[in-house]
C-alpha cells in the first residue's frame, strides 16, 4: 500500500471556526509532512514530524497547530484562520527524514476555503 | 542553499508530439532528483526519480537522466497524450535539507 489519505477533501470554514485536517499512511514511514500550496505555485513546507516528534516548523503562524498521535496519523488543527490561508493543504510521508534517497509520497490534499 | 530552476511554460503540444521540460539544479553533495506530476484538482504524484549521477529514471513513457556535469534533470517523453496534461514539478532532496521544488511547468496536450 503506497497511499497517503487525507480527509476531508474539501473544507469551507469561517474565521472563527475550529477545524482539523487529517492524514494517514500505512507504509511504515517514520516522517510525515504538511505543505501548503497556493494556486499555480509549488508546495511550501509547513511542518515535519520525524518519529512522531516535531522536527521542523517553518515559522508557521500559531493558528496552525500540528499533532502526530502515532506514527501513522498526522493532524493539522486550524483556528482563527484568515482568508489568505485558503489553499490546498498537502500531507506527505517518507521512510525517514534527512535521507537524500527517501522520496516523499503525497496525499490528494484538502482544498480549504476560509470565508 | 539548494535550488531548482525549471522552464515555467506553459507548454502546449499536440497529441503524439515530443516533450522536453528543462530542469537544472544547484546543490552541494549528492542530492536525489525527482519529477512530480500534479493532475488538475489532485495532489502530487511521484513520476520518477534518480539518486546518483548518470541514473535514468523512467515511468509511463517519461524519462529523465541525472547529469552531474551539466547539473540537469530534463524530463522527456517521445509521444504525449491528452491524459498527460498536468503540472510537472522538478524537485531536489539533499541530505538533511528539505525537498526543494522548481516553480512548476503546466503542460496542455491538445487532441
Amino acid at each position: 500500500d503506497t497511499e497517503v489519505t487525507q480527509t476531508p477533501k474539501h473544507l469551507v470554514m469561517g474565521m472563527t471556526n475550529k477545524k482539523s485536517l487529517k492524514c494517514e499512511q500505512h507504509m511504515g514511514h517514520r516522517a510525515m509532512y504538511w505543505y501548503k500550496q497556493k494556486a499555480k505555485k509549488p508546495p511550501e513546507l509547513m511542518f515535519v514530524y520525524s518519529y512522531e516528534k516535531l522536527s521542523i516548523n517553518e515559522s508557521v503562524p500559531s493558528r496552525f497547530s500540528p499533532e502526530c498521535p502515532n506514527s501513522s496519523l498526522l493532524n493539522l488543527h486550524l483556528h482563527a484562520l484568515q482568508p489568505e490561508d485558503s489553499a490546498l493543504y498537502l500531507c506527505a510521508s517518507s521512510r525517514s527524514h534527512g535521507g537524500a534517497r527517501d522520496e516523499q509520497f503525497f496525499g490528494p490534499g484538502t482544498r480549504l476555503t476560509v470565508l | 542553499g539548494n535550488s531548482v530552476t525549471q522552464m515555467e511554460g506553459p507548454v502546449t503540444l499536440s497529441e503524439e508530439a515530443f516533450l522536453t521540460i528543462n530542469c537544472t539544479y544547484t546543490a552541494t553533495g549528492y542530492p536525489s532528483l525527482f519529477w512530480y506530476v500534479q493532475y488538475p484538482g489532485e495532489g502530487l504524484q511521484l513520476l520518477l526519480k534518480a539518486t546518483k549521477a548518470d541514473d535514468k529514471g523512467s515511468n509511463k513513457g517519461f524519462e529523465a537522466t541525472y547529469r552531474k556535469e551539466t547539473t540537469s534533470f530534463h524530463l522527456e517523453k517521445g509521444s504525449v497524450q491528452v491524459s498527460d496534461s498536468a503540472v510537472y514539478f522538478c524537485a531536489l532532496q539533499g541530505g538533511s535539507e528539505k525537498l526543494v521544488f522548481g516553480k512548476g511547468t503546466k503542460l496542455t496536450v491538445n487532441p
